[in-house]
Protein backbone atom coordinates (compact mmCIF):
# COMPACT_ATOMS: atom_id res chain seq x y z
CA UNK A 1 0.00 0.00 0.00
CA UNK A 2 1.42 3.22 -0.95
CA UNK A 3 1.96 5.45 2.30
CA UNK A 4 1.64 9.17 3.62
CA UNK A 5 3.85 11.07 5.42
CA UNK A 6 2.42 14.00 8.10
CA UNK A 7 3.78 15.95 10.84
CA UNK A 8 2.68 14.77 14.01
CA UNK A 9 1.45 18.35 15.10
CA UNK A 10 0.93 21.84 14.08
CA UNK A 11 -0.75 24.65 15.81
CA UNK A 12 -2.43 27.68 14.38
CA UNK A 13 -3.97 30.50 15.47
CA UNK A 14 -7.51 31.30 15.47
CA UNK A 15 -8.50 33.03 12.15
CA UNK A 16 -5.43 32.12 10.28
CA UNK A 17 -5.25 30.10 7.29
CA UNK A 18 -3.22 26.61 7.85
CA UNK A 19 -1.90 24.50 5.61
CA UNK A 20 -1.31 21.11 7.21
CA UNK A 21 1.03 19.25 4.37
CA UNK A 22 0.77 15.03 3.26
CA UNK A 23 3.91 13.82 1.58
CA UNK A 24 3.27 10.11 -0.71
CA UNK A 25 6.14 9.95 -2.95
CA UNK A 26 4.83 6.24 -3.87
CA UNK A 27 1.30 7.27 -4.58
CA UNK A 28 -0.07 5.30 -7.99
CA UNK A 29 -2.09 6.36 -10.40
CA UNK A 30 -5.40 5.48 -9.29
CA UNK A 31 -4.99 6.23 -5.77
CA UNK A 32 -7.36 9.30 -4.50
CA UNK A 33 -6.29 11.64 -1.99
CA UNK A 34 -8.38 11.78 1.22
CA UNK A 35 -8.74 14.00 3.68
CA UNK A 36 -10.69 12.96 6.93
CA UNK A 37 -10.55 14.60 10.92
CA UNK A 38 -11.90 13.52 13.86
CA UNK A 39 -12.39 15.63 16.50
CA UNK A 40 -11.95 14.92 20.57
CA UNK A 41 -14.05 11.99 21.44
CA UNK A 42 -15.68 11.78 17.55
CA UNK A 43 -15.78 9.47 15.27
CA UNK A 44 -13.54 10.74 11.98
CA UNK A 45 -15.64 12.95 9.30
CA UNK A 46 -14.23 13.20 5.49
CA UNK A 47 -12.92 16.54 4.62
CA UNK A 48 -12.07 16.51 1.29
CA UNK A 49 -11.07 14.27 -1.29
CA UNK A 50 -8.85 14.76 -4.66
CA UNK A 51 -7.14 13.06 -7.42
CA UNK A 52 -5.13 15.41 -9.69
CA UNK A 53 -7.03 18.53 -9.75
CA UNK A 54 -7.13 21.00 -6.72
CA UNK A 55 -10.46 20.76 -5.23
CA UNK A 56 -12.57 23.14 -2.87
CA UNK A 57 -15.27 22.90 -0.91
CA UNK A 58 -16.93 24.59 1.97
CA UNK A 59 -15.12 22.78 4.76
CA UNK A 60 -11.30 23.53 3.19
CA UNK A 61 -9.02 23.26 0.13
CA UNK A 62 -6.96 20.81 -1.56
CA UNK A 63 -3.51 21.74 -3.26
CA UNK A 64 -2.03 18.57 -5.09
CA UNK A 65 1.05 19.08 -6.29
CA UNK A 66 1.99 17.80 -10.07
CA UNK A 67 3.75 15.42 -9.78
CA UNK A 68 1.27 14.08 -7.32
CA UNK A 69 3.44 12.65 -4.64
CA UNK A 70 2.56 15.75 -2.04
CA UNK A 71 -0.48 17.42 -0.94
CA UNK A 72 -1.85 20.19 1.17
CA UNK A 73 -4.91 20.49 3.19
CA UNK A 74 -6.03 24.36 3.67
CA UNK A 75 -8.16 25.77 6.07
CA UNK A 76 -9.16 29.19 5.04
CA UNK A 77 -9.47 30.32 8.99
CA UNK A 78 -8.83 28.25 11.56
CA UNK A 79 -11.47 28.14 14.58
CA UNK A 80 -11.67 26.76 17.87
CA UNK A 81 -13.88 24.07 16.45
CA UNK A 82 -11.06 22.98 13.42
CA UNK A 83 -9.04 21.24 16.45
CA UNK A 84 -8.73 17.91 15.40
CA UNK A 85 -6.55 15.38 14.10
CA UNK A 86 -6.06 15.40 10.30
CA UNK A 87 -5.25 11.90 8.10
CA UNK A 88 -4.04 12.12 4.75
CA UNK A 89 -5.32 9.00 3.55
CA UNK A 90 -4.34 7.30 0.13
CA UNK A 91 -7.21 4.82 -1.81
CA UNK A 92 -7.11 3.27 -4.78
CA UNK A 93 -11.09 2.55 -5.98
CA UNK A 94 -12.71 -0.65 -4.92
CA UNK A 95 -10.17 -0.48 -1.71
CA UNK A 96 -9.91 0.50 2.07
CA UNK A 97 -9.03 3.30 3.61
CA UNK A 98 -5.62 3.16 5.82
CA UNK A 99 -5.30 5.59 8.32
CA UNK A 100 -1.49 6.63 9.89
CA UNK A 101 -1.42 8.44 13.00
CA UNK A 102 -2.61 12.01 11.49
CA UNK A 103 -1.83 15.58 12.71
CA UNK A 104 -2.95 16.77 15.93
CA UNK A 105 -3.86 20.40 14.88
CA UNK A 106 -3.62 22.65 17.42
CA UNK A 107 -5.60 26.14 17.42
CA UNK A 108 -4.84 28.99 20.11
CA UNK A 109 -7.01 31.88 20.46
CA UNK B 1 -30.28 12.68 8.08
CA UNK B 2 -29.82 10.42 11.01
CA UNK B 3 -26.28 9.43 11.24
CA UNK B 4 -24.64 6.38 12.28
CA UNK B 5 -25.79 4.95 15.74
CA UNK B 6 -23.64 2.48 17.72
CA UNK B 7 -24.24 1.43 21.78
CA UNK B 8 -22.98 1.16 23.93
CA UNK B 9 -20.94 3.88 24.22
CA UNK B 10 -18.61 2.75 26.84
CA UNK B 11 -18.09 -0.75 28.33
CA UNK B 12 -15.85 -2.06 31.27
CA UNK B 13 -15.35 -5.41 31.08
CA UNK B 14 -12.69 -7.57 32.63
CA UNK B 15 -10.27 -10.39 30.62
CA UNK B 16 -11.47 -13.16 29.27
CA UNK B 17 -15.26 -11.77 29.53
CA UNK B 18 -17.52 -11.97 25.79
CA UNK B 19 -18.92 -8.77 24.64
CA UNK B 20 -21.01 -7.12 22.11
CA UNK B 21 -21.44 -4.07 19.95
CA UNK B 22 -24.02 -3.12 17.72
CA UNK B 23 -24.28 -0.27 14.94
CA UNK B 24 -26.53 0.90 12.76
CA UNK B 25 -25.75 2.16 9.46
CA UNK B 26 -27.09 5.36 7.71
CA UNK B 27 -30.15 4.00 5.95
CA UNK B 28 -29.61 2.84 2.55
CA UNK B 29 -26.05 2.54 2.97
CA UNK B 30 -25.06 -0.96 1.35
CA UNK B 31 -21.25 -1.41 2.87
CA UNK B 32 -20.40 -1.24 6.73
CA UNK B 33 -17.15 -0.87 8.10
CA UNK B 34 -15.77 -2.03 11.67
CA UNK B 35 -12.11 -0.08 12.94
CA UNK B 36 -10.82 -0.76 15.96
CA UNK B 37 -8.36 2.65 17.54
CA UNK B 38 -6.11 2.39 19.86
CA UNK B 39 -5.48 5.18 21.96
CA UNK B 40 -2.99 7.17 19.88
CA UNK B 41 -3.27 5.25 16.55
CA UNK B 42 -5.56 6.07 13.30
CA UNK B 43 -8.08 3.35 13.07
CA UNK B 44 -7.60 0.37 11.73
CA UNK B 45 -10.06 -1.92 9.38
CA UNK B 46 -11.05 -5.16 10.87
CA UNK B 47 -14.13 -5.94 8.92
CA UNK B 48 -15.82 -4.42 5.72
CA UNK B 49 -19.76 -5.58 4.59
CA UNK B 50 -21.42 -5.42 1.19
CA UNK B 51 -24.78 -5.86 1.92
CA UNK B 52 -24.87 -8.44 4.78
CA UNK B 53 -21.38 -10.55 2.92
CA UNK B 54 -17.98 -9.83 4.03
CA UNK B 55 -15.58 -8.08 1.66
CA UNK B 56 -12.73 -8.28 3.39
CA UNK B 57 -12.18 -9.18 7.37
CA UNK B 58 -8.14 -9.76 6.36
CA UNK B 59 -7.49 -7.89 9.68
CA UNK B 60 -9.84 -9.48 12.18
CA UNK B 61 -8.64 -11.08 14.61
CA UNK B 62 -10.85 -14.67 14.09
CA UNK B 63 -9.78 -16.72 16.99
CA UNK B 64 -11.80 -13.84 18.87
CA UNK B 65 -13.39 -11.41 17.05
CA UNK B 66 -16.74 -12.33 15.16
CA UNK B 67 -18.86 -10.11 13.57
CA UNK B 68 -22.54 -10.06 11.56
CA UNK B 69 -24.55 -7.87 9.39
CA UNK B 70 -28.46 -9.74 9.39
CA UNK B 71 -30.78 -8.16 6.63
CA UNK B 72 -27.98 -6.12 5.09
CA UNK B 73 -28.32 -3.65 7.67
CA UNK B 74 -27.59 -3.43 11.39
CA UNK B 75 -24.34 -5.20 12.75
CA UNK B 76 -22.46 -6.77 15.50
CA UNK B 77 -19.33 -7.17 16.55
CA UNK B 78 -18.48 -9.60 18.92
CA UNK B 79 -15.14 -10.18 21.38
CA UNK B 80 -14.88 -13.63 22.74
CA UNK B 81 -12.56 -14.14 24.94
CA UNK B 82 -11.31 -10.33 25.46
CA UNK B 83 -7.94 -9.37 26.17
CA UNK B 84 -6.34 -6.56 28.01
CA UNK B 85 -5.13 -5.38 24.54
CA UNK B 86 -8.55 -5.23 23.13
CA UNK B 87 -8.98 -1.94 24.91
CA UNK B 88 -9.61 0.47 22.68
CA UNK B 89 -12.67 2.25 20.63
CA UNK B 90 -14.54 0.32 18.08
CA UNK B 91 -15.92 2.44 15.03
CA UNK B 92 -18.49 1.92 12.86
CA UNK B 93 -18.79 3.62 9.35
CA UNK B 94 -20.81 3.04 6.36
CA UNK B 95 -20.98 4.49 2.86
CA UNK B 96 -23.24 4.14 0.07
CA UNK B 97 -20.71 2.40 -2.57
CA UNK B 98 -18.01 0.18 -2.08
CA UNK B 99 -16.13 1.55 -5.07
CA UNK B 100 -15.35 4.57 -6.03
CA UNK B 101 -14.25 7.48 -3.87
CA UNK B 102 -17.26 7.60 -2.05
CA UNK B 103 -17.26 9.45 1.40
CA UNK B 104 -17.48 7.11 4.47
CA UNK B 105 -19.53 7.90 7.59
CA UNK B 106 -18.14 7.33 11.26
CA UNK B 107 -20.28 6.19 13.86
CA UNK B 108 -18.94 8.08 17.62
CA UNK B 109 -17.74 4.75 18.21
CA UNK B 110 -17.88 2.06 21.18
CA UNK B 111 -14.92 2.99 23.88
CA UNK B 112 -14.05 -0.85 25.45
CA UNK B 113 -11.86 -0.78 28.68
CA UNK B 114 -10.53 -4.61 29.48
CA UNK B 115 -9.22 -4.54 33.01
Amino acid sequence: DAKTTQPNSMESNEEEPVHLPCNHSTISGTDYIHWYRQLPSQGPEYVIHGLTSNVNNRMASLAIAEDRKSSTLILHRATLRDAAVYYCILRDVGNDMRFGAGTRLTVKP
Amino acid sequence: EAGVAQSPRYKIIEKRQSVAFWCNPISGHATLYWYQQILGQGPKLLIQFQNNGVVDDSQLPKDRFSAERLKGVDSTLKIQPAKLEDSAVYLCASSFHTSGPNEQFFGPGTRLTVL
